[in-house]
This record gives structure tokens, C-alpha cells and sequence, in this order.
């Protein structure tokens, strides 16, 4: 089974902030890699598919990049509203794992 | 409006078997693949099972293969997960949600796109 790791766990940032997310995958996955956002009590939410496109809907400021097995998240200027847990997961093959997670907070 | 619906959680003994149940409405259920996603309270996202258009081809987390069966009646609108011999590490908040997939170049991208609220599972003595 592919692994998926993020990094960092927890991160610390203040509005306005650019922030980055990592997720390093065991093997190659080439792009099959999904971003989501989950706030709490809230299902997650798909940002970005196929490791660079941006889902319909979500700002601009949420870009990613990446592929084989070495992805990232960026959010160019944290908003109120991006304080969350991310979560990437590997679509390439069964089973789709997710990643731990970063939980994103306000400092 | 694009929606999914989950039912069937509770409360169960160890050993015991629950059936879920996910309604889809708003979309053409058979154009879509399926799966099945859970949160253990306080814990992260684990994808439990999958299943395509048709039913035809099925996957699952090693954590329930053997244990857990997913399928789906597109006469109905509706996605299931059996799940027997539950343990207390089953607990967890079950969300269903589609498979969304896109053609980019050369290459088809699958992603979750609609995630239903989910429905709660609980297994104690």
C-alpha cells in the first residue's frame, strides 16, 4: 500500500501569512494526488485534484504543485477562514490513503 | 442541489454487524464511483472502500478487507456498506462520497468532489 506523509503535523501561522504543506508519497503516484480541507464538525472539502488543479470554486489563493512523490500545498495569504486540518490522499491505486493531516492554526 | 445522505449507524457490540446506507440525489448515481470514508473521534481521515459505476470492481482498506463489503443499487440511488465482525477500532463517523474523475492530457484524475455529513458508528460492550 502507498503511505502518504505530511509535514509539518501542526502549524502555527497569522492572517496574511504564505504558508506551505507537504506530502510525501512512499512510491511514485505520478499526479494522482487530492487536497481537502475539513473544519471541525464540517465534511471535507475538495481544493485541489490532480496535484496542480484547482477545483471550481476555490480561491485562487490555494495553489499545487508537485508530482512522482513529493507534493505541496501553498495558501499565498491565510484568511480567517483557511484555519483548518489539510489532508492529501493518493488516488493512483487501491487503497486511496489519506494522509495524517496538518492542522492549521491561528498564532 | 447535489446531495448524499447517510443512515445505519448506532450502536453495536463488539462482533456484531451494521448495515449503512448512503442516498444519492441530484446527480446521475450510475455515471459516478463511490466510497466510503471514516473518522475515528479525533483522529484523521481513513478511505475505508471504494466501488465503481457498476459495481464491477471493489476495493478496500487493509484494516476491513475481509470484514466489510461495499456495494451499491443504481435502481435505487444508493450506496452500502455491510459491515460485520466489528471491532472497537471500527468507531468512527462513516462518510460516503462520489468519485469525480477528469480527463487532463493523456492521463484521468480521480478526486472526492460531494461528501455527505456521515453517520456515526459506534462499537462497545
Amino acid at each position: 500500500d502507498i503511505q502518504l506523509t505530511q509535514s509539518p503535523s501542526f502549524l502555527s501561522a497569522s492572517v496574511g501569512d504564505r504558508v506551505t504543506i507537504t506530502c510525501r508519497a512512499s512510491q511514485g503516484i505520478s499526479s494522482y494526488l487530492a487536497w481537502y480541507q475539513q473544519k471541525p464538525g464540517k465534511a471535507p472539502k475538495l481544493l485541489i485534484y490532480a496535484a496542480s488543479t484547482l477545483q471550481s470554486g476555490v480561491p485562487s489563493r490555494f495553489s499545487g504543485s508537485g508530482s512522482g512523490t513529493e507534493f505541496t500545498l501553498t495558501i499565498s495569504s491565510l484568511q480567517p477562514e483557511d484555519f483548518a486540518t489539510y489532508y492529501c490522499q493518493q488516488l493512483n491505486s487501491y487503497p486511496r490513503t489519506f494522509g495524517q493531516g496538518t492542522r492549521l492554526e491561528i498564532k | 442541489e447535489v446531495q448524499l445522505v447517510e443512515s445505519g449507524g448506532g450502536v453495536v457490540r463488539p462482533g456484531g454487524s451494521l448495515r449503512l446506507s448512503c442516498a444519492a440525489s441530484g446527480f446521475t448515481f450510475d455515471d459516478y464511483g463511490m466510497s466510503w470514508v471514516r473518522q475515528a473521534p479525533g483522529k484523521g481521515l481513513e478511505w475505508v472502500s471504494g466501488i465503481n459505476w457498476n459495481g464491477g470492481s471493489t476495493g478496500y482498506a487493509d484494516s476491513v478487507k475481509g470484514r466489510f463489503t461495499i456495494s451499491r443499487d443504481n435502481a435505487k440511488n444508493s450506496l452500502y456498506l455491510q459491515m460485520n465482525s466489528l471491532r472497537a477500532e471500527d468507531t468512527a463517523l462513516y462518510h460516503c462520497a462520489r468519485d469525480n474523475g477528469q480527463q487532463l492530457a493523456y492521463y484521468y484524475y480521480y478526486y472526492m468532489d460531494v461528501w455527505g455529513k456521515g453517520t456515526t458508528v459506534t462499537v462497545s460492550s
